[in-house]
């Protein structure tokens, strides 16, 4: 699976939109770009996930360049809550693949 | 409602005292995962099962085991816990086939004295 790279942390405002970089310049034509995050001392929530096409849910935007070598995750209007580490990975669509996690970023949000 | 249950969510026990894990599910999901996370560190996969097929991870120590009973529950066995094993053990299920998402519990943090 290819590796990722992300700032080791960020700050945003509460209320404005949170966007957290990732480059994933390897990343392979059947590999998938998936983020997730750790809010402390709770187990890893997937957030959204997209192969080529941008992507919206209720959580979260990804925007993933026409190259594919880089992604951004958008948290539209930030909250307290949304204070967390946010894990980029990139993984195959193969039965049972496992989450390769990496530092992350550590997104503070500040009222 | 609580989708991956872990129990107990802290657990102590002694050097060298086998100590067991437990993970239940009731997404009738066909993988379960195991990993461990320690401190400030990022997780990393243990084992998993995809369905009754043990995938161990080439780094994982022998001194960590797993069951998979039915397809509900999940076991960690640590037969001689380490100082070095103290950490968050973090379960997972996925439903398993193309870009599936996992389910993770809150995790059993693991104390070792």
């Amino acid at each position: 699976d290819a590796k990722t790279t992300q700032p080791p942390s960020m700050d945003c405002a509460e209320g404005r939109a949170a966007n957290l970089p990732c480059n994933h310049s390897t990343i392979s034509g059947n590999e998938y770009v998936y983020w997730y995050r750790q809010i402390h001392s709770q187990g890893p929530q997937y957030i959204i996930h997209g192969l080529k096409n941008n992507e919206t849910n209720e959580m979260a935007s990804l925007i993933i360049t026409e190259d594919r070598k880089s992604s951004t995750l958008i948290l539209p209007h930030a909250t307290l809550r949304d204070t967390a580490v946010y894990y980029c990975i990139v993984r195959r669509s193969v039965n049972g693949n496992k989450l390769v996690f990496g530092a992350g970023t550590i997104l503070r949000v500040k009222s | 409602d609580a989708m991956v249950i872990q129990n107990p969510r802290y657990q102590v026990t002694q050097f060298g005292k086998p100590v067991t894990l437990s993970c239940s599910q009731t997404l009738n999901h066909n993988v379960m995962y195991w990993y461990q996370q320690k401190s400030s560190q990022a997780p990393k996969l243990l084992f998993h099962y995809y369905d009754k097929d043990f995938n161990n991870e080439a780094d994982t120590p022998d001194n960590f085991q797993s069951r998979r009973p039915n397809t509900s529950f999940c076991f960690l066995d640590i037969r001689s816990p380490g100082l070095g094993d103290a950490a968050m053990y973090l379960c997972a299920t996925s439903r398993g086939g193309g870009p599936d998402i996992q389910y993770f519990g809150a995790g059993t943090r693991l104390s070792v004295l």
